[in-house]
């Protein structure tokens, strides 16, 4: 049962475009959500996080958009650079418990 | 950003033997640790939440005999394959807590190969 899904296993953007992850899940009891940027053989690497009372939360080059009644979120990355190709993950918890229920991860790679 | 490091970064071990694999937290104390394993082109499986001073919570599906956790102190959890296969080859990466009770850090991972 994949609560946490990444729909795209792949996306390919050229550089200075935006590039746009999509993750949607199905327990209504996430409250919390971040994305994760990860490379072969590394762990992975906090990005970004946003609380089920926000909507949007900005960083930098990284937007997170939050849809709770579509149970959708979102990650743009704009300007992309090469250095964004990786493996992005979504992960969300419940205030109630620490695990990270993690996505399946969309494969980004930036062209030049 | 808190660093947790792993040790070691990959392993290769013949098949029935067991490996331990260190976890630590480096620039604080986390009382809870995570343990993850992620299979090529898969997402990471939570396996099992470390407790300091106390047994492991296994997730469903995860034999606690042949997955040795050991959370001895607040810096430090290892995680044992026991009579190890090579369908226990995969990618383990463990995560800590930091200063915010929402994020947390990871390992580098290690890399089992069992042959």
């Amino acid at each position: 049962d994949q609560q946490v899904k990444q729909n795209s296993p792949s996306l390919s953007v050229q550089e200075g475009r935006i590039s746009i992850l999509n993750c949607d899940y199905t327990n209504s009891m996430f409250d919390y959500f971040l994305w994760y940027k990860k490379y072969p053989a590394e762990g992975p690497t906090f990005l970004i996080s946003i609380s089920s009372i926000k909507d949007k939360n900005e960083d930098g080059r990284f937007t997170v958009f939050l849809n709770k009644s579509a149970k959708h979120l979102s990650l743009h990355i704009v300007p992309s650079q090469p250095g964004d190709s990786a493996v992005y993950f979504c992960a969300a918890l419940t205030g109630t418990a620490s695990k990270l229920t993690f996505g399946t991860g969309t494969r980004l790679q930036v062209t030049l | 950003g808190a660093v947790v490091s792993q040790h070691p970064s990959w392993v290769i071990c013949k098949s029935g033997t067991s490996v331990k694999i260190e976890c630590r937290s480096l620039d604080f104390q986390a009382t809870t640790m995570f343990w993850y394993r992620q299979f090529p082109k898969q997402s990471l499986m939570l396996m099992a939440t470390s407790n300091e001073g106390s047994k492991a919570t296994y997730e469903q599906g995860v034999e606690k005999d042949k997955f040795l956790i050991n959370h001895a102190s607040l810096t430090l959890s290892t995680l044992t394959v026991t009579s190890a296969h090579p369908e226990d080859s995969s990618f383990y990466i463990c995560s800590a807590f930091g200063d915010s009770s929402y994020e947390q850090y990871f390992g580098p991972g290690t890399r089992l190969t069992v042959t």
